[in-house]
């Protein structure tokens, strides 16, 4: 079984500091993790994924996520965040021996305060 | 290139009542997913098309449920009669391959709200 948890149902954060929004898995194989945000009355975006190799994925808009195999978990982090990313932001997770069919997280609603 | 969008973006129905919603996937896509979220909770698959074949419906909570993809573009999903449960969002998504790896693009969603 796959499962996926999002610990966190808010998180608020001032303009210009460092975010972090936090994933945890539970996979029975090679985890394949990604993170998709989702801004007010707009679709989920995809953002990055975590498919092999480096364990700091880039992806868009300056996040980046860090695979922790030891604390199984898939942070979403930020150096400097912006107004603009207030946004609701959902892990997502499959194992690499399973289904292709992702396990999503429950959403972490990021605040950004000016 | 045109996203995969749905439509409506909201509907509002009674109790007992038939709802369509409507997912144009990126073209070229193969895959299709249909997914929901209800308020609050875990965005859950419902059913996975390949063309116009359903490779997955394991998701599908029961049979006032009806998926269709006729010519393997757009899908539309019925509901009827709806009931105050299926209340929430229902996102769509499409992708090239079916693959782990993957990416999936998202549409923005039809909110459902049955009264």
């Amino acid at each position: 079984a796959q499962s996926v948890a999002q610990p966190e149902d808010q998180v608020n954060v001032a303009e210009g500091n460092p975010l972090t929004v936090k994933c945890t898995y539970s996979v029975s194989g090679n985890p394949y993790l990604f993170w998709y945000v989702q801004y007010p009355n707009r679709g989920l975006q995809f953002l990055l994924k975590y498919i092999t190799g480096d364990n700091l994925v880039k992806g868009s808009y300056g996040f980046e996520a860090e695979f922790n195999k030891s604390q199984t978990s898939f942070h979403l982090k930020k150096p400097s965040a912006l107004v603009s990313d207030s946004a609701l932001y959902f892990c997502a997770g499959l194992t690499s021996g399973g289904s292709y069919i992702p396990t999503f997280g429950r959403g972490t609603s990021l605040i950004v305060h000016p | 290139e045109a996203g995969v969008t749905q439509f409506p973006s909201h509907s509002v129905i009674e109790k007992g009542q038939t709802v369509t919603l409507r997912c144009d996937p990126i073209s070229g896509h193969d895959n299709l997913y249909w997914y929901r979220r209800v308020m609050g909770k875990e965005i859950k698959f419902l059913l996975h098309f390949v063309k116009e074949s359903k490779q997955d419906e394991s998701g599908m909570p029961n049979n006032r449920f009806l998926a269709e993809r006729t010519g393997g573009t757009y899908s539309t999903l019925k509901v009827q009669p709806a009931e105050l449960e299926d209340s929430g969002v229902y996102f769509c998504a499409s992708s090239q391959q079916t693959g782990r790896t993957d990416t999936q693009y998202f549409g923005p969603g039809t909110r459902l709200t049955v009264l």
